[in-house]
């Protein structure tokens, strides 16, 4: 069964800083990885797929298979990054499987 | 429509009442799928549509869920006997196929409490 682990509930950090919002995975096929943003009172919205390896507002996310990982990084902060993110697996059933979420905090 | 629509947008119900939640997917998507999200947790995952197959209900909780999708377009979600548990914010998504590499387009959800 698959499974998605975001190991941070909330994450804090000042604007400037750099971000990582980990996310790992337990799938024992090959896994299509996703990052989902809630800004405030807006809907859920896609932010990146690992397939396209884009950057998304400055985000990035790399997939590293030998270590389940799919972690989302920006160098600097923005405070309009303040968002709820969720990692998702999706796999060849179709659903995706989400973690529980980090709140990210930027600090001015 | 130019985006996922789900209605109402909040709905307050009583215990033991039904209630329906209704989803319009993007026009032409054949993929729709159900999710509840609690407070403070991920989103679960409720039901699956994709074409005319049969529907992953594998992710229903009980009896009391189910939920049907009319001629390809839009779906109801109906909780019978409601519950407080049932108490979520119920989330709507849709993607052109049921591929696995599209990622969702969802709608605002509907909010459900159960009093």
């Amino acid at each position: 069964a698959q499974r998605v682990t975001q190991p941070e509930k909330l994450l804090s950090v000042f604007k400037g800083a750099p971000v990582e919002l980990k996310c790992n995975y337990s799938y024992s096929g090959s896994p299509e990885l996703f990052w989902y943003v809630q800004y405030s009172r807006q809907r859920l919205q896609l932010l990146l797929r690992h397939i396209s390896r884009e950057s998304i507002k400055g985000f990035t996310a790399d997939l590293n298979k030998g270590e389940t990982s799919f972690h989302l990084k920006k160098p600097f902060a923005q405070e309009e990054d303040s968002a709820m993110y969720y990692c998702a697996l999706n796999t060849n059933a179709g659903k995706s499987t989400f973690g529980d979420g980090t709140t990210l905090t930027v600090k001015p | 429509g130019a985006g996922v629509s789900q209605s109402p947008s909040n709905k307050v119900t009583e215990k033991g009442k039904d209630v329906e939640l209704r989803c319009d997917p993007i026009s032409g998507h054949t993929a729709l799928y159900w999710y509840r999200q609690s407070l403070g947790q991920g989103l679960e995952f409720l039901i699956y549509f994709q074409g005319n197959s049969a529907p992953d209900k594998s992710g229903l909780p009980s009896d009391r869920f189910s939920a049907e999708r009319t001629g390809g377009s839009v779906s109801t979600l109906t909780i019978q006997r409601t519950q407080q548990e049932d108490s979520a914010v119920y989330l709507c998504a849709s993607t052109p196929t049921g591929a696995a590499n599209y990622g969702y387009t969802f709608g605002s959800g509907t909010r459900l409490t159960v009093v």
